[in-house]
């Protein structure tokens, strides 16, 4: 098993640009979500998804869109990157949404907004 | 909304001495679980040890093991016979045991550990 994959490991944006984040999971796993790191800070959750085709806000969805049409992959979209969305990146998922079950996080995407 | 501060932005330990990391939490809700994660410089995140609220007995894992006190709203990390890969970001986390608080992960801002040889 791959684990939890994110593509690119590294982007600079300018600023009014867009672009998608990648998250693939190859563990069959129901939830996934993503969270942003910023320094100084723990992570913060932007949107999450309990299942292909159900998505949800978390704590700072501004700023970014998302969907599920697979059990696979959960792309995140910046409609118009600004810099404060300058910060990294990390998909998760677990089993299901019960967080009995672990939760796995990719290796991150490092944005930059100029 | 819950909180969870860590005061202690930066610690150091001797390798092989043993190191607490703190936490306190805040919250209304009597059901929940807590957990630690380390983030060496990787950027990985790794689960280190959970607690469910409702278990009275502190979790341990090998060289880690916690002290909730839940009357205090305090879950401590203790790390025996620290190693030089133990250096990481240790972040404390909080997630309600339902509702809308239970899809998201709440999280402290971080201990910075250095294991110094």
């Amino acid at each position: 098993n791959a684990g939890v994959t994110q593509t690119p490991k590294f982007q600079v944006l300018k600023t009014g640009q867009s672009m998608t984040l990648q998250c693939a999971q190859d563990m069959n796993h129901e939830y996934m979500s993503w969270y942003r790191q910023d320094p100084g800070m723990g992570l913060r959750l932007i949107h999450y998804s309990v299942g292909a085709g159900i998505t949800d806000q978390g704590e700072v969805p501004n700023g970014y869109n998302v969907s599920r049409s697979t059990t696979e992959d959960f792309p995140l979209r910046l409609l118009s990157a600004a810099p404060s969305q300058t910060s990294v990146y990390f998909c998760a998922s677990s089993y299901s949404a019960n967080f009995y079950y672990e939760q796995y996080f990719g290796p991150g995407t490092r944005l930059t907004v100029t | 909304a819950q909180t969870v501060t860590q005061s202690q932005p930066e610690m150091s330990v001797q390798e092989a001495e043993t190191v607490t990391l703190s936490c306190t939490y805040d919250t209304s809700e009597s059901d929940y679980y807590l957990f630690w994660y380390k983030q060496p410089p990787s950027r990985q995140m790794i689960l280190v040890i959970r607690q469910e609220a409702y278990k009275q007995q502190n979790a341990t894992e090998n060289r880690f093991s916690v002290n909730f006190q839940k009357a205090a709203k305090s879950f401590s990390l203790k790390i025996s016979d620290s190693q030089l890969g133990d250096a990481a970001m240790y972040f404390c986390a909080y997630r309600s045991f339902s509702g809308a608080g239970s899809y998201q992960l709440t999280f402290g801002k971080g201990t910075k550990l250095s294991v110094i040889p």
